[in-house]
């Protein structure tokens, strides 16, 4: 199974909307809904975002969205903040039992 | 609030098995609802699921690791742990283990849990 295809970055003003993009097959994003987003800030474990393709837990903030269509998934952050800079990585299964990373996205707020 | 540790050496030679051990507190490790798994990320990379394992011991490997990797539960210490065997630079990484909801009520199929990683470097 090959890492999800994620932009290696993407940037934006503080306020600005930006969305991140995870490409994948018909075997894996096109065949689950169970599509996840992370947060990782440099030096820290990663944080989950969306799962389920859009659904957001407890306490993340609602300028996080997710959406899928076919084999993309996308991640949009709006009303950037500063504490938005840091990576982004996608995750959806595999097959039934196994599961696939993206590369990861740089998320720089300018 | 449930926590994750993990827990091992920080230091492997190449050819030995890296061991690490995840510990479960707060919460237990033995419930249907959840499995548990390991991620690593190699410095400046990116994030690679390693496995899964259900409570039961029911275990789900990457096809990139499954000759080499062996994910085990000890229910009675709360802990579950990794091996992967005959090791090599390309295995130096921060390791992961977290929690992955299956089930009601919290049926993410997520990571929604995470230790704070532990670096293990391969080097003789």
């Amino acid at each position: 199974q090959s890492a999800l295809t994620q932009p290696a970055s993407v940037s934006g003003s503080p306020g600005q909307s930006i969305t991140i993009s995870c490409t994948g097959t018909s075997n894996d994003i096109g065949s689950y809904n169970h599509v996840s987003w992370y947060q990782q800030h440099p030096g820290k474990a990663p944080t989950l975002m969306i799962y389920e393709g859009s659904q957001r837990p407890s306490g993340v903030s609602d300028r996080f969205s997710g959406s899928k269509s076919g084999n993309t998934a996308s991640l949009t952050i709006s009303g950037l903040q500063a504490e938005d800079e840091a990576d982004y990585y996608c995750c959806s299964y595999a097959s039934s039992t196994t599961l696939v990373f993206g590369g990861g996205t740089m998320l720089t707020v300018l | 609030q449930l926590q994750l540790q993990e827990s091992g050496p920080g230091l492997v030679k190449p050819s030995e098995t890296l061991s690490l051990t995840c510990t479960v507190s707060g919460g237990s490790l033995s419930s249907s609802s959840f499995c548990w798994g390991w991620i690593r990320q190699p410095p400046g990379k990116g994030l690679e699921w390693i496995g899964n394992i259900y409570y039961s011991g029911t275990t789900y490997y990457s096809p990139s690791h499954n000759s080499r990797v062996t994910i085990s539960v000890h229910t009675s210490k709360n802990q579950f742990s990794l091996k992967l065997n005959s090791v090599t630079a390309a295995d130096t990484a921060v390791y992961y283990c977290a929690r992955f909801p299956i089930a009601a009520p919290d049926n993410h199929h997520a990571f929604d849990i995470w230790g704070q990683g532990t670096m293990v470097t391969v080097s003789s």
